[in-house]
């Protein structure tokens, strides 16, 4: 079937201004995944979610950023106020879920390219 | 906390040649999950092998063979008759067996190239 999509594939923005990174998961997937990849940072973990419940969100760099899910499916990655240290990839995840009785493996969507200008 | 260390931020090798390509942790979990990603220029990140700690056979796939050495915490790729297409980013990521909420830790990666 259909693997992890994320839109927009890259978003220019301006210093100040928010937005929305949203992921679709593979069907059935329950998990889902946030993850910044940047050049000085590599690949942090920011939000785990199962089904629509992300049962800790300290991995969020800051409070200008929050994520939602909705329906057990899409998921929305918003930044607000954006500041040039927000630019990165963001990459999203999904996998079975705890129903699937481990950790099982994650599957990646081809991220997306934010530059704050 | 986790760490996952990569020590070859670049490795470069002739098509054809077998690499090898090394990664650590460190961990006081015993039940634990590897993983080897690629990711091209792309940017999509494609899982290569994952092991499971508890199975002390290393895990193969096709070209691809890992090198667990669970008391020494390493876990190294090797890559048979490597091909062009094998050219990209290769990142080691580890993951204990809790409840989920923790997502992966990954390494800072290896950028393989093959040389035609």
């Amino acid at each position: 079937g259909a693997g992890v999509s994320q839109s927009p594939s890259n978003k220019v923005t301006e210093k100040g201004k928010d937005v929305e990174l949203r992921c679709d998961p593979i069907s059935g997937h329950t998990a889902l995944y946030w993850y910044r990849q940047s050049l000085g940072q590599g690949l942090e973990f920011l939000i785990y979610f199962q089904g629509n419940s992300a049962p800790d969100k300290s991995g969020l760099p800051s409070d200008r950023f929050s994520a939602e899910r909705t329906g057990g499916s899409v998921s929305t990655l918003t930044i607000q106020r954006t500041q040039q240290e927000d630019s990165a990839v963001y990459l999203c995840a999904s996998s079975l879920g705890l129903r699937a009785g481990g950790r099982e493996t994650q599957y990646f969507g081809p991220g997306t390219r934010l530059l704050v200008l | 906390a986790q760490t996952v260390t990569q020590s070859q931020p670049e490795m470069s090798v002739q098509e054809a040649e077998t690499v090898t390509l090394s990664c650590t942790y460190d961990t006081s979990e015993n039940n634990y999950y590897l993983f080897w990603y690629k990711q091209p220029p792309s940017r999509q990140m494609i899982l290569v092998i994952r092991q499971e700690a508890y199975k002390q056979q290393n895990a193969t796939e096709n070209r691809f063979s890992v090198n667990f050495q669970k008391a020494a915490k390493s876990f190294s790729l090797k890559i048979s008759d490597s091909q062009l297409g094998d050219t990209a980013m290769y990142f080691c990521a580890f993951t204990d067996s809790g409840g989920g909420a923790d997502g992966l830790t990954f390494g800072k990666g290896t950028h393989l190239i093959i040389q035609p």
